[in-house]
């Protein structure tokens, strides 16, 4: 699976958009990009996956550069809720590879 | 079943004892994942299976570690003569297919002493 650069850590006030950003400069044609989350001492949760086009759910945005070398997962309203790692992840969809493959993500701090 | 269950939640051992880890899928996901995580890292892929086949085992899996899913349900881990290098936790996963999202369990915290 090619691999994703995230920056270690980044803040943001509770209320404003979250801006995460992520490279994957060597992604096939055939790979998603996935966003997970992980609140301290649970497991990782699922927040949004896409392949070319920007994806949008009830929790965040995810918007993938046109040539899919980046990409931003955006939560819209950030609460101290959403204070996590967070995990982005390129994955074919099939076959022996189709693993998730978890770096070190990005540490987001919601502060008052 | 409203989630992955996993059990225990916690386990203490002796350096050397075997142990046991148990994963309840989300019923009809074809799909269960093993993984592995230390403290302050993402989690370590170890093995997954497609229904009961086991397709691919990370070289994390060493010999000592043994995963089944005999009727394509749950799932177990055993890691046998643990050393304190296992001490983790120990994520399990299910998905209905490659595609659609994998969702965790809340883990088996396991301390080797």
């Amino acid at each position: 699976d090619a691999k994703t650069t995230q920056p270690p850590s980044m803040d943001c006030a509770e209320g404003r958009a979250a801006n995460l950003p992520c490279n994957h400069s060597t992604i096939s044609g055939n790979e998603y990009v996935y966003w997970y989350r992980q609140i301290h001492s649970q497991g990782p949760q699922y927040i949004i996956h896409g392949l070319k086009n920007n994806e949008t759910n009830e929790m965040a945005s995810l918007i993938i550069t046109e040539d899919r070398k980046s990409s931003t997962l955006i939560l819209p309203h950030a609460t101290l809720r959403d204070t996590a790692v967070y995990y982005c992840i390129v994955r074919v969809a099939a076959g022996a590879n189709s693993k998730l493959t978890f770096g070190k993500g990005i540490t987001l701090s919601v502060r008052p | 079943d409203t989630g992955v269950s996993q059990d225990p939640r916690h386990k203490i051992t002796k350096r050397g004892q075997n142990v046991t880890f148990r994963c309840d899928p989300i019923s009809e996901h074809n799909r269960l994942y093993w993984y592995r995580q230390t403290l302050g890292q993402g989690p370590e892929f170890l093995t997954y299976f497609q229904n009961e086949a086991q397709l691919e085992k990370s070289r994390l899996l060493s010999d000592r570690f043994s995963a089944e899913r005999p009727k394509g349900s749950f799932s177990t881990l055993e890691i046998q003569r643990t050393e304190q290098g296992d001490s983790a936790m120990y994520l399990c996963a299910s998905s209905l297919d490659p595609i659609t999202e994998a969702f965790f369990g809340q883990g088996t915290r396991l301390t080797v002493v």
